[in-house]
């Protein structure tokens, strides 16, 4: 069974980047049939994503974070990581961190997206002095 | 970039009634690649469909989805007690490449 499991610090300080980590379990990270996202929900709000990485490195982010945003990949050691600089408290929220399945259609290259169908239980992560 | 804009924002029914969700984008969504998750307190999300229609392994027949273009719907046939949650639709493939609704609470009246 894949099991995804989200650690990091629960309370940053203003200014500060904020590192998170994703270890993966019971599944292999270099398969061109996943990426590797970070979702996060402020309190009260919905879900927000953040960006994602694939296996070789290929990453899409969102363009209202992508300044501040690098999500990086350690497939030996299944693990994935979010790095996010310069934080308000309009960062301060739930994270989380999902599997996506995908595939690429050889002949038209076209991809089809099956959902974000494993996730983590979250982490929170307050930003305040 | 795409928008998407989910009606209601709560839905107020009773167990055994109908609900019906709808998320429409601001412009065609790619192969249809729209998705649902159903999201309850303390937990994580859980997909319950994937390309507007296909439901996810382990999700009971009464959510089924529909949709192409811009409009898509999720319908529950008959609420059960453990489906009252919020719940978001998803696209992928525009621009950013993911994103989500507002979401949708659905509440016992």
């Amino acid at each position: 069974q894949v099991h995804l499991q989200e650690s990091g610090p629960g309370l940053v300080k203003p200014s500060q980047t904020l590192s998170l980590t994703c270890s993966v379990s019971g599944a292999s990270m270099s398969s061109s049939r996943n990426c590797w996202n970070w979702i996060r929900q402020p309190p009260g709000k919905g879900l927000e994503w953040i960006g994602y990485i694939c296996d070789g490195g290929t990453t899409s982010y969102n363009p209202s974070l992508r300044s501040r945003l690098t999500i990086s990949i350690d497939t030996s050691n299944s693990h994935f990581s979010l790095s996010l600089s310069s934080l308000t408290a309009a960062d301060t929220a739930v994270y989380y961190c999902a599997r996506d399945a995908r595939r690429k259609q050889a002949l038209t290259r076209i991809t089809y997206f099956y959902g974000l169908d494993v996730w983590g239980r979250g982490t929170t992560v307050t930003v305040s002095s | 970039e795409i928008v998407l804009t989910q009606s209601p924002g709560t839905l107020s029914l009773s167990p055994g009634e109908r609900a019906t969700l709808s998320c429409r984008a601001s412009q065609s969504v790619r192969n249809d690649d729209v998705a649902w998750y159903q999201h309850k307190p303390g937990q994580a999300p859980r997909l319950l469909i994937y390309g507007s229609f296909s439901r996810a392994t382990g999700i009971p027949d009464r959510f089924s989805g529909r949709g192409s273009g811009t409009d898509y719907t999720l319908t529950i046939s008959r609420l059960e007690p453990e489906d009252f949650a919020v719940y978001y639709c998803q696209q992928f493939g525009g621009s950013p490449a993911l994103s989500f609704g507002g979401g949708t609470k659905v509440e016992i009246k």
